[in-house]
């Protein structure tokens, strides 16, 4: 069975700088898709990147990047410029057969003015 | 503009109730999904369905049934609600196919048990 690990609960980082937010992902699939969603305190899940597990390039969409380290099994989200509506939980996931989603526990993220 | 919606935001019930959660979305898609999430839990996945009529179990079933009867229409059954219901739900649905397709997430119903 896959399985998703962030092991931070829960981070601060100040307005304007980078923050990394971690996660470790566990699976025998030799294809398989690993995606972050952030929530806030609204409750919506907003999806900000995916990642292939045969893309060679790291995945960036805007300010998000992903730092994907296959050997590792690692796909830490990168965020930079760090901006107050930045403050929400943070989900790591896996992606399954029949595109069910695996999530990890979460991340809040606090960022500080 | 992608939509998917839930009947309710929140909702208390009593012990015992038969409760409904709903969920529609309008992008025609194949799949949708019913997770719940917990404090410290994530979200986890209660059921879904491939399409119309289809159903497959997640990872946490038990207390759960699901209904398909439309394609847009996917709800989510606590057949006899106890305390341990108490969550938040969540629905998704995507189109069929491995891939970067994301899923997309209704508003969430938060639910009370009591």
């Amino acid at each position: 069975a896959q399985k998703i690990t962030q092991t931070q609960p829960g981070m601060f980082v100040q307005e304007k700088e980078a923050v990394t937010l971690d996660c470790t992902y566990d699976t025998s699939d030799q294809s398989y898709g690993l995606f972050w969603y952030k929530q806030p305190s609204s409750g919506e899940m907003i999806f900000l990147i995916y990642q292939g597990s045969y893309d060679e390039q790291n995945a960036t969409e805007g300010r998000y990047s992903l730092n994907f380290q296959k050997a590792r099994k690692s796909a830490n989200l990168v965020i930079s410029a760090s901006q107050l509506g930045d403050s929400a939980m943070y989900f790591c996931a896996s992606e399954a057969y029949g595109n069910k989603l695996v999530f990890g526990a979460g991340t809040i993220l606090r960022v500080k003015s | 503009d992608v939509k998917v919606t839930q009947s309710s935001r929140y909702l208390v019930k009593r012990t015992g109730e038969k409760v409904f959660l709903e969920c529609v979305q309008d992008m025609d898609h194949e799949n949708m999904f019913w997770y719940r999430q917990d404090p410290g839990l994530g979200l986890r996945l209660i059921y879904f369905s491939y399409d119309v009529k289809m159903k497959e179990k997640g990872d946490i079933p038990e207390g759960y049934s699901v209904s398909r009867e439309k394609k847009e229409r996917f709800s989510l059954i606590l057949e006899s609600a106890s305390t341990n219901q108490t969550s938040m739900y969540l629905c998704a649905s995507t189109l069929w196919g491995r891939g970067q397709d994301e899923q997309y997430f209704g508003p969430g119903t938060r639910l009370t048990v009591t």
